[in-house]
C-alpha cells in the first residue's frame, strides 16, 4: 500500500517553456504532499507544501509565481514550472503522508522527475 | 539554524559486516527521527522510525538508535549485502502536526562483494 505515483518521470524541454508534473496518491488519500528538489549529491530541498483545496505553502527562497502548485483532488497534487531555465534542471520529487500528519508518519515518495531545460 | 549532519559521503564495507551509519543534528531538538533509503534516480522509502525516548529500535537486520544527550541517530545494518547499497537519509522532525521533515545529505554506502 501507500503508493506515490509521479509522471513524467523524464522531460526535457527547451528554456523559456513550462512543465508540469504530476503527483498521485494511487491507495490513499493524501490532504498533504510536499514538493522537493534534490541536486546532485544534495540532501532533499523542500519547496513547498501543498495542501488539497487551499493554496500551497512555499518555503523561503521559492519563487511561488514560478512553481505553480496545484492540489485540486485528495489524490492529485501538479507543480509547474513556468518559463524553465536551464538553472530550473534539477530532480523533482512529490511525496505524501497518510493520515492527519502526525509526527510519526512517514513520508512516501514518488520516484521522481528529472527535468533537463536546455 | 537547524543543521543535520550525515557521516561521509560514501561508505564502502565488506559484504557480510556491519555497516553503521551516523547523524547528528544541532539546534535542534526533534520527537522522532526517521531512516530513508534512496536508490539512483529514485524516490527515498522509509526504513524505520525511532522517537525521542526510545534508546533503540529493530528491524530484521537493520537497527537504530537515538541519543538525544549527543544529539545523535546510528544506523546499523547487520549481515550487509550487496544489495545494501544505497544512499541513506536521516530525517528529523519535531512532535508537532505543521512541523517539517529535513532531511541529512544522506550517506552513500557501497558493500563490497
Amino acid at each position: 500500500g501507500a503508493v506515490v505515483s509521479q509522471h513524467p518521470s523524464r522531460v526535457i524541454c527547451k528554456s523559456g517553456t513550462s512543465v508540469k508534473i504530476e503527483c498521485r496518491s494511487l491507495d490513499f488519500q493524501a490532504t498533504t504532499m510536499f514538493w522537493y528538489r534534490q541536486f546532485p549529491k544534495q540532501s532533499l530541498m523542500l519547496m513547498a507544501t501543498s495542501n488539497e483545496g487551499s493554496k500551497a505553502t512555499y518555503e523561503q527562497g521559492v519563487e511561488k509565481d514560478k512553481f505553480l502548485i496545484n492540489h485540486a483532488s485528495l489524490t492529485l497534487s501538479t507543480l509547474t514550472v513556468t518559463s524553465a531555465h536551464p538553472e530550473d534542471s534539477s530532480f523533482y520529487i512529490c511525496s505524501a503522508r497518510i493520515g492527519p500528519g502526525r509526527g510519526n508518519s512517514p513520508l512516501h515518495f514518488g520516484n521522481g522527475t528529472r527535468l533537463t531545460v536546455t | 539554524s537547524q543543521k543535520i549532519e550525515q557521516n561521509s559521503e560514501a561508505l564502502n564495507i565488506q559484504e557480510g559486516k556491519t555497516a553503521t551509519l551516523t547523524c547528528n543534528y544541532t539546534n535542534y531538538s526533534p520527537a522522532y527521527l526517521q531512516w530513508y533509503r534512496q536508490d539512483p534516480g529514485r524516490g527515498p522509502v522509509f526504513l524505520l522510525l525511532i522517537r525521542e525516548n526510545e534508546k533503540e529500535k529493530r528491524k530484521e537486520r537493520l537497527k537504530v538508535t537515538f541519543d538525544t544527550t549527543l544529539k545523535q541517530s546510528l544506523f546499523h545494518i547487520t549481515a550487509s549485502q550487496p544489495a545494501d547499497s544505497a544512499t541513506y537519509l536521516c530525517a528529523p522532525r519535531g512532535g508537532r502536526r505543521d512541523d517539517k521533515i529535513i532531511f541529512g545529505k544522506g550517506t552513500r554506502l557501497h558493500i563490497l562483494p
